[in-house]
């Protein structure tokens, strides 16, 4: 069975400041990957994903995640946070041949933003 | 706009009490999925639904029972057996894809207290 670990519970950030928020994946061929985000009592909204091809992918609101197979992680990136951003992430892994469709998540990393 | 509406935002039970938490989705989506959220665990998959008349268990099944009676509605049951119900429950919807997983596209959630 596929699993998702988030190291990070919480980082704190300045506006302005670059962000990285790390997953790693653990899964026997290449993951379907995806990253959410959630704000306070709400649901999550999609922020990029990965099927295949190019490992580098862009998604909304300036995000951006990197596949490394290697070291099975899937981190995300923003070269510049804005206190909108302050939010909870949630990394998310879907198996191949998966016969239910459905995605096993990651425990969250909540992003805070220093003005 | 097409989309996935859950109701109520919150619902308070008294212990003992069975309540039923409610997902409509008109994206004509064949899969639906509900998701257990608590603080630090990210989320957990209850049941899930990839064709009406038919439901399947996920991790956390015991103390909740759902039904699939049209595509798009998937109401969970919180029942007098779960022995701490006090979460945010998130419904999903996705395209079901043969082997493989897809995106899922979250409702705004309902906050269940036991009082």
């Amino acid at each position: 069975a596929q699993s998702v670990t988030q190291p990070d519970i919480h980082i704190t950030v300045s506006e302005g400041a670059s962000l990285e928020l790390r997953c790693n994946y653990s899964y026997g061929a290449t993951p379907y990957l995806f990253w959410y985000v959630q704000s306070p009592g709400q649901g999550l909204q999609l922020l990029l994903k990965y099927f295949s091809g190019d490992t580098l992918v862009q998604g909304i609101k300036g995000f951006e995640a990197e596949f490394k197979r290697s070291q099975s992680s899937f981190n995300l990136r923003k070269p510049s946070v804005h206190w909108s951003d302050a939010a909870e992430y949630f990394c998310a892994v879907g198996a191949r041949g998966n016969a239910g469709n459905m995605l096993t998540f990651g425990g969250g990393t909540r992003l805070m933003v220093k003005p | 706009d097409g989309g996935i509406t859950q109701s109520p935002k919150y619902l308070f039970r008294k212990e003992g009490q069975n309540v039923t938490l409610s997902c409509e989705q008109n994206l004509n989506h064949d899969a639906m999925y509900w998701y257990r959220q608590d603080p630090g665990q990210g989320l957990r998959l209850i049941y899930y639904s990839q064709i009406v008349n038919d439901f399947q268990k996920g991790d956390i099944a015991e103390g909740y029972s759902v039904s699939r009676e049209k595509k798009e509605s998937f109401p969970l049951t919180v029942t007098s057996a779960q022995k701490n119900p006090t979460a945010f429950y998130l419904c999903a919807s996705s395209i079901y894809k043969t082997g493989r997983a897809t995106e899922a596209f979250f409702g705004q959630g309902t906050r269940l207290t036991v009082v």
